[in-house]
């Protein structure tokens, strides 16, 4: 079963605009992932945070992690044409290697 | 240095038949965990493989077993194939590090199509 719900399921903006997406999860976790993935292929990880931390930055992005509204978010700057892709939150609850539960994703499309 | 590499790319079988798919770890990393991509959704964690044995599993049926080698790689194995085990089959492969979680990294995928 999946763990999360991202909103929107999709998102559509002209290049340069920021672009957000929400992750709501339900049970108290560990670590929260961020994930890219384009054109049904391999997962690319972007950024980690972890349940101790509210906000992480990486280049042009930014997570917020909310673990009292169990949420994050994730900020994408100045898009570019090259951001279009699916975009994944996932959970772990433990330590180690623990098992992942993703949520069904947004869809990002960055129009020129 | 090599990240997650998996095979075979893409996998066309018949129903009721057996499947192999194979993935060899980021170099380093000792964890593979195998999920499964429907069309249109997130990844479902299938099981995890560490020291050889399987660490943990998802909410899959027997058909669906695995094998981690003494050099970490792994093979994820289907039998009595369905029309609904048609998906994206993704490998991920970390470390285990006492007292913290390592991220995982994602390998290309296997994109199997049972007809």
């Amino acid at each position: 079963s999946q763990q999360g719900e991202e909103d929107p399921q999709a998102l559509s903006i002209q290049e340069g605009e920021n672009a957000t997406m929400n992750c709501s999860y339900k049970t108290s976790i560990n670590n929260l992932q961020w994930y890219r993935q384009n054109s049904g292929r391999g997962l690319v990880h972007l950024i980690l945070i972890r349940s101790n931390e509210r906000e992480k930055h990486s280049g042009r992005l930014r997570v917020t992690l909310d673990t009292s509204k169990k949420s994050s978010s994730l900020l994408i700057t100045a898009s570019r044409a090259a951001d279009t892709a699916s975009y994944f939150c996932a959970t772990d609850s433990g330590w180690g290697a623990q098992k992942l539960v993703f949520g069904q994703g947004t869809r990002l499309t960055i129009n020129p | 240095d090599a990240g997650v590499t998996q095979s075979p790319t893409h996998l066309i079988k018949t129903r009721g038949q057996q499947v192999t798919l194979r993935c060899s770890p980021k170099s380093g990393h000792d964890t593979v965990s195998w999920y499964q991509q429907a069309l249109g959704q997130g990844p479902q964690f299938i099981f995890q493989y560490y020291e050889e044995e399987e660490r943990q599993r998802g909410n899959f049926p027997d058909r669906f077993s695995g094998h981690q080698f003494p050099n970490y790689s792994s093979e994820l194995n289907v039998n009595a194939l369905l029309l609904g085990d048609s998906a994206l089959y993704l490998c991920a492969s970390s470390l285990v590090l006492p007292g913290r979680t390592d991220t995982q990294y994602f390998g290309p995928g296997t994109r199997l199509t049972v007809l």
